[in-house]
């Protein structure tokens, strides 16, 4: 089993619905967790992070965060087509040493004029 | 937001010659920079954890003597890529660990460094 897993995708919705991308992870000592999107030939921006149980909004952008079932997602409302991107999850563990992160393969996201 | 560069933005190199990449936090220190190599529609890959004053960590299977790190303050990182073959082309990303607030610990990523060796 994969440590942090995403539906590869791609995932597609008209312009101005609400986009829904899921994230499950494996161990249940994680602590912090990130979306980042990437578009194509670009470096990963950091959108959203989330540390504790529940909702965490911003802008068009929710991030939700259940520890107890391992999941974490994303919410985007009103969808643009330029939120057409790559949205990888990512999961820090807390005795991870370091910090380093560990991230699933990415969701693609295609948004419909 | 926090702000991490990369310098320079794209390379062509020939084959066999050493390439230099370095990583700066614009606006806060970094005891702990990464180094991450993606090939074309594939994941991100981590290559190494650079620590400021101590050697860097390396993913298993890759080459520390092919792939030097040196993190020689809190805001700079630099990835040398010796003797560079075609192989090696790809996009090489850099990201800062910012541990900022009480209970955050992010990463911001830089632009990316796109190499090509021919």
């Amino acid at each position: 089993q994969k440590e942090v897993e995403q539906n590869s995708g791609p995932l597609s919705v008209p312009e101005g619905a609400i986009a829904s991308l899921n994230c499950t992870y494996s161990d249940r000592v994680s602590q912090s967790f990130f979306w980042y999107r990437q578009y194509s030939g670009k470096s990963p921006e950091l959108i959203m992070s989330i540390y504790s149980n529940g909702d965490k909004e911003d802008g068009r952008f929710t991030a939700q965060l259940n520890k107890a079932s391992q999941y974490v997602s994303l919410l985007i409302r009103d969808s643009q087509p330029s939120d057409s991107a790559t949205y990888l999850c990512a999961v820090n563990l807390i005795y991870n040493q370091g910090g380093k992160l560990i991230f699933g393969q990415g969701t693609e996201l295609s948004v419909k004029p | 937001g926090a702000v991490v560069s990369q310098h320079p933005s794209w390379v062509i190199c020939k084959s066999g010659t050493s390439v230099k990449i370095e990583c700066r936090s614009l606006d806060f220190q970094a005891t702990t920079m990464f180094w991450y190599r993606q090939f074309p529609k594939q994941s991100l890959m981590l290559m190494a954890t650079s620590n400021e004053g101590s050697k860097a960590t390396y993913e298993q299977g890759v080459e520390k003597d092919k792939f030097l790190i040196n993190h020689a303050s809190l805001t700079l990182s630099t990835l040398t890529v010796t003797s560079a073959h075609p192989e090696d082309s790809s996009f090489y990303i850099c990201s800062a660990r910012d541990q900022g607030l009480a209970g955050t610990d992010t990463q911001y990523f830089g632009p990316g460094t796109r190499l090509t060796v021919l």
